[in-house]
């Protein structure tokens, strides 16, 4: 089945860092999204992808649509103590729209 | 709040019980998704349902069964719990086509 490799698996930055995560796939996708996970809190839509190439941005959050459609990166630019959480990726296939999610990111940043 | 909801947010009970998890999709969606996370774990994809019929099945237990009622509605249902099945169980609701899904904000499942 469809496989995402999520990387890294976790981070801890200072407070003011850039963060790169990135998702890679073993097949293609149309649609590429980035969550956040909160503690204690279920998954929020960040970003969606929908096209390869796309370059989407949301605040201080930037996500790319690898050329390829089996790629995908998550770039939060001067951190802040309240970017704590998990950030997964999700692609989502052509037929039907069932997501496959990455194993997800643990990001901690120290104030 | 997300327009999913999930009862009930806590549930603690013992061993070899059966409990039942509630969810309420976002108003129009259609499908329904149930997810398990289990302590520093991702997101394992148990079941899917589709306007009442289930549509895919993940890594779900013969313990674990699911339901979702004419009104859209899903239950999920665990029986005879074992330590290990404590996590956080997510339901999320799309209304299909492109796009994510909604999470809801889980049920926390503890067994003791």
């Amino acid at each position: 089945g469809q496989q995402l490799n999520q990387s890294p698996q976790s981070m801890f930055i200072q407070e003011g860092e850039d963060v790169s995560m990135n998702c890679t796939s073993s097949s293609i996708f149309n649609t590429w999204l980035w969550y956040k996970q909160e503690p204690g809190e279920g998954p929020v839509l960040l970003i969606a992808l929908y096209k390869a190439g796309e370059l989407t941005s949301n605040g201080r959050l930037t996500a790319q649509f690898g050329i390829t459609r089996k790629d995908s990166f998550l770039n939060i630019s001067a951190s802040i103590p309240s970017d704590v959480g998990i950030y997964f990726c999700a692609g989502q296939g052509e037929f039907g729209n069932m997501l496959t999610f990455g194993g997800g990111t643990r990001l901690m940043v120290k104030p | 709040d997300s327009g999913v909801t999930q009862t009930p947010k806590h549930l603690i009970t013992a061993t070899g019980q059966r409990v039942t998890l509630r969810c309420s999709p976002r108003s129009g969606d259609l499908s329904v998704y149930w997810y398990q996370q289990s302590l520093d774990q991702g997101l394992q994809f148990l079941i899917q349902y589709y306007n009442g019929e289930e549509r895919a099945k993940g890594n779900i237990l013969e313990r674990f069964s699911a339901q979702q009622f004419p009104d859209l509605h899903s239950e999920l249902n665990l029986s005879s719990l074992e330590l290990g099945d404590s996590a956080l169980y997510f339901c999320a609701s799309s209304g299909g086509g492109r796009g994510g899904y909604t999470f809801g904000s889980g049920t926390r499942l503890t067994v003791v």
